[in-house]
């Protein structure tokens, strides 16, 4: 069974506070992805990596930046909090021949 | 025009009838498509996934693909209260694994 992990179930920062979200999975996929899920928003695809070290921008990654220095482990990070970065924040992983995606149980982070 | 379209519901559905959940997509040169599942609360499972033409079952579950008509459905058989949960249509633009996703219809089984 394909096993993602977050860092934390629920998170409250403060506006301006740097923020760390971290996601670990054990399959050894090549490809990780970090999406924020808001209502009437649906998913929205923040940054992905194919390979340590790799990054692309998804479609919304301003006021982002994400870290892959090792395969099994890809973290986001809030440079600057801002409450319209309130949001459910969801990380998957996959295997690169493949597009089916297994996601993490997500973390709500709520920026004050 | 959004990229991947769902209708948002609710679908009410009575238990042991079928649902059926439609998606549209705009880009002709999608590859593969994908149902979710997701129960509130929590994240995004997958049902199933499709890349050819015409149906594809799994259990109680059916996914039907148009390409020339650019829309993926689902059918679920014999829905139970179980079911209740939005389903999220995924599209992978072929280009790489990035999947875009509609914002999912809410369907919800009475008794």
């Amino acid at each position: 069974d394909v096993k993602v992990t977050q860092s934390s179930r629920y998170l409250v920062k403060r506006t301006g506070e740097k923020v760390f979200l971290e996601c670990v999975q054990d399959m050894d996929h090549e490809n990780m992805f970090w999406y924020r899920q808001d209502p009437g928003l649906g998913l929205r695809l923040i940054y992905f990596s194919y390979d340590v070290k790799m990054k692309e921008k998804g479609d919304i990654p301003e006021g982002y930046s994400v870290s892959r220095e090792k395969k099994e482990r890809f973290s986001l990070i809030l440079e600057s909090a801002s409450t319209n970065q309130t949001s459910m924040y969801l990380c998957a992983s996959s295997l690169p021949k493949t597009d089916t995606q297994y996601f993490g149980p997500g973390t709500r982070l709520t920026v004050l | 025009q959004k990229e991947v379209e769902q209708n948002s519901g609710p679908l009410s559905v009575p238990e042991g009838a079928i649902a059926s959940l439609n998606c549209t997509y705009s880009d002709r040169g999608s590859q593969s498509f994908f149902w979710y599942r997701q129960y509130s609360g929590k994240s995004p499972e997958l049902i199933m996934f499709i890349y050819s033409n015409g149906d594809k079952e799994d259990g109680r579950f059916t996914a039907q693909l148009n390409k020339a008509s650019q829309y993926v459905s689902l059918l679920i058989r014999d829905s139970q209260p179980s079911d209740s949960a939005t389903y999220l249509c995924a599209v992978n633009k072929a280009a790489g694994n990035k999947l875009t996703f509609g914002g999912g219809t809410r369907v919800l089984v009475k008794p």
